[in-house]
Parts: structure tokens; sequence; C-alpha cells
């Protein structure tokens, strides 16, 4: 156990649909990244929120957003759900965002785009 | 060309056989190295951490070695068990943008 939680544990939406997950950090964990997992596929980086603002960010359109509140929970947000958008999301904490500082992952929300 | 590369992609071997995963990186300016182990459809669990300095970590029955000059790394299993069946990702973390960059994975069978 990570201590760090993500919901709904699986998910299913349509085409052109908007999608919100939730990650729930550890505990003084001021560090939340969120990553996309292809089915058969390493984890792609989405973006980093550090102490609320978005520390980072990887290949993913704007329609990927995400917020982080000061109750170290975190949001991801999708809009305009394409089919390849179908994946693992996972979300990892650490108490800061040095390469130093381990990411802990939560155990995913698996997303459908049907 | 991948950033990280995993080889092979799955392997299996028989109980008690020592395992050898490889993973191999283009970028030789990276601050640390991780691996993970995921079973089927859950989260990651950090097995070991190498720092940038480092060459290489232990711990139990897992070694991970560190060769930045070459751009490898190795993780070795002592005398697999069936649980140690899941695939193990490869991870490195370079300071610009904050961000792991994982390999494809290798999934592993251990035979009874």
């Amino acid at each position: 156990e990570t201590g760090v939680t993500q919901s709904p544990t699986h998910l299913i939406k349509t085409r052109g649909q908007q999608v919100t997950l939730r990650c729930s950090s550890q505990s003084g964990h001021n560090t939340v990244s969120w990553y996309q997992q292809a089915l058969g596929q390493g984890p792609q980086f989405i973006f980093q929120y550090y102490r609320e603002e978005e520390n980072g960010r990887g290949n993913f359109p704007p329609r990927f957003s995400g917020l982080q509140f000061p109750n170290y929970s975190s949001e991801l947000n999708v809009n305009a759900l394409e089919l390849d958008d179908s994946a693992l999301y996972l979300c990892a904490s650490s108490l800061g965002s040095r390469s130093t500082d381990t990411q802990y992952f939560g155990p995913g929300t698996r997303l459908t785009v049907l | 060309k991948q950033e990280v590369t995993q080889i092979p992609a799955a392997l299996s071997v028989p109980e008690g056989e020592n395992l050898v995963l490889n993973c191999s990186f283009t970028d030789s300016a990276i601050y640390n190295l991780q691996w993970f182990r995921q079973d089927p459809g859950k989260g990651l669990t950090s097995l070991l951490l190498i720092q940038s300095s480092q060459r290489e970590q232990t711990s139990g029955r897992l070694n991970a070695s560190l060769d930045k000059s070459s751009g490898r790394s190795t993780l070795y299993i002592a005398a697999s068990q069936p649980g140690d069946s899941a695939t193990y990702l490869c991870a490195h973390y370079k300071a610009a943008g904050n961000k792991l960059t994982f390999g494809g994975g290798t999934r592993v069978l251990v035979k009874p």
C-alpha cells in the first residue's frame, strides 16, 4: 500500500464526453504527477503539479487539464474524449519535485471510451 | 527513437532460475533510474531507486545496476518464484520537465 488512492476504479464514457478522475496523495506530499498508460505500454507523463501550480507538462493536448488542492487531493480532467484516450490513468505523489523524491503510485483508474 | 527501451518484451523462466532484465536509455544525463513492478491492471510498486552517483542498489533478492556511460541498467532477481510474475518497468528522471520517462516494460512469467 502506497497511501495514494484514486477514484473511480473503472469508468466507461462515450466519445465527445468529459471526464474527471480523482487522486488523493499521501499527507504532506506537495507534488502530484499524472500518467497515461495504454494497454501493453509504459506510462506516459501527462503533467505534474507542485503546491497547486502546474510544474511540467508532457506531449498531451490542452483538453487534458488538472487541478491540485490544498488538502492533497487532485483531479485530471479530459474534455472531448477520443477513442485513443482509453487507458489506465495513474497518479503519483511525492514529497517534492526533485529527482531524488520517490514517486508513490496509486492503483489507477481504467477509462474506456466507446 | 524511444528514450527508454526494455528488451525482451516478455520472458518466461522456470522457478528457481535467476532473472536478468535489461533497460537501455538514450540520454546519459539522467538524475536517477527507478525500477517498478506492475501486477495486471494495478498501479506501480517501486522496487529500487538508483541515484545517478550510484552504480547499484540491492534489496533482498533484487539487485539493480546502473551504467550511465553506456546507457544501461540491469535488474537481477535471484532464485525466481511464481510470485515474481509481473511486468517490470524501468524509468528515469531528468531535471528538465520533472517527469519520469518509462520503458515499455518486460512481462515476466515464472513457471512453478
